[in-house]
C-alpha cells in the first residue's frame, strides 16, 4: 500500500465549478500536508501548507484535513480554465522533515 | 527573496553518455537541498537529499550520484546514462524545520 494515495483523474469540469480534489494516507504520523500546482513540463509550486486538522482558506482555495480518518481535501471555488494543471499532495511528519511524500497528482482541465 | 535556479530545462543525450545537471539556490543558507525525478503520469520520486556540504543521502539504488560541493549548490550526475533515466528531473529546497518545498523549473532528459 503507498503511503500516499491520490486519483490521478483526469477530471474535467466546467468554469465557475466548485473542483474537490482529495487524498488518502496511511501513516497516523503524517502532520504537515501541502498542495502543489504544477502546469505541464513546470515545477511544481506551493499553494496551500498547513500542519492541523480543520480549514485553511486563501482566496478560492480551501485546504481540509481530517486527520482521524487520515484524509485532505482541496477545494477550488468559482474555477477558472488557468487552474488547469495538475494538482500534487504531500504530506510529511516531524521526524522526517528532510522528507516529504507526494502524492501521483490529479490532472484538473477546467472547460470554458 | 530566494530563488532556485536549475539548468538545462531539456536535454536529449544518447545511451551511455554522462550526465550532469545543476542546481542552485539564491536568498537562504544551509538550505535542504533535493533531486526528485518525475516520470510521465506518475507522482515525483524522490533521488537524493542533502542537509548539507558534502552530505548526501540516496533514496533509491540507480544509475545517478548527486554532490553538494557549494552550500547553496546541488549536482546531479550520471557516468553512463541508461534509456530507464528518462523523466522530468526536479531540484527542491526547503529551510530545515521548515517543511514547505520549493521547487525548480525542472529539466526534461530524453535518453535515446
Amino acid at each position: 500500500q503507498k503511503e500516499v494515495e491520490q486519483d490521478p483523474g483526469p477530471l474535467s469540469v466546467p468554469e465557475g465549478a466548485i473542483v474537490s480534489l482529495n487524498c488518502t494516507y496511511s501513516n497516523s504520523a503524517f502532520q504537515y500536508f501541502m498542495w502543489y500546482r504544477q502546469y505541464s513540463r513546470k515545477g511544481p509550486e506551493l499553494l496551500m501548507y498547513t500542519y492541523s486538522s480543520g480549514n485553511k482558506e486563501d482566496g478560492r482555495f480551501t485546504a481540509q484535513v481530517d486527520k482521524s480518518s487520515k484524509y485532505i481535501s482541496l477545494f477550488i471555488r468559482d474555477s477558472q480554465p488557468s487552474d488547469s494543471a495538475t494538482y500534487l499532495c504531500a504530506m510529511n511528519d516531524y521526524s522526517s522533515a528532510s522528507k516529504i511524500i507526494f502524492g501521483s497528482g490529479t490532472r484538473l482541465s477546467i472547460r470554458p | 527573496s530566494q530563488t532556485i535556479h536549475q539548468w538545462p530545462a531539456t536535454l536529449v543525450q544518447p545511451v551511455g553518455s554522462p550526465l550532469s545537471l545543476e542546481c542552485t539556490v539564491e536568498g537562504t543558507s544551509n538550505p535542504n537541498l533535493y533531486w526528485y525525478r518525475q516520470a510521465a503520469g506518475r507522482g515525483l520520486q524522490l533521488l537524493f537529499y542533502s542537509v548539507g556540504i558534502g552530505q548526501i543521502s540516496s533514496e533509491v539504488p540507480q544509475n545517478l550520484s548527486a554532490s553538494r560541493p557549494q552550500d547553496r549548490q546541488f549536482i546531479l550526475s550520471s557516468k553512463k546514462l541508461l534509456l530507464s533515466d528518462s523523466g522530468f528531473y526536479l531540484c527542491a529546497w526547503n529551510v530545515g524545520g521548515n517543511e514547505k518545498l520549493f521547487f525548480g523549473s525542472g529539466t526534461q532528459l530524453s535518453v535515446l
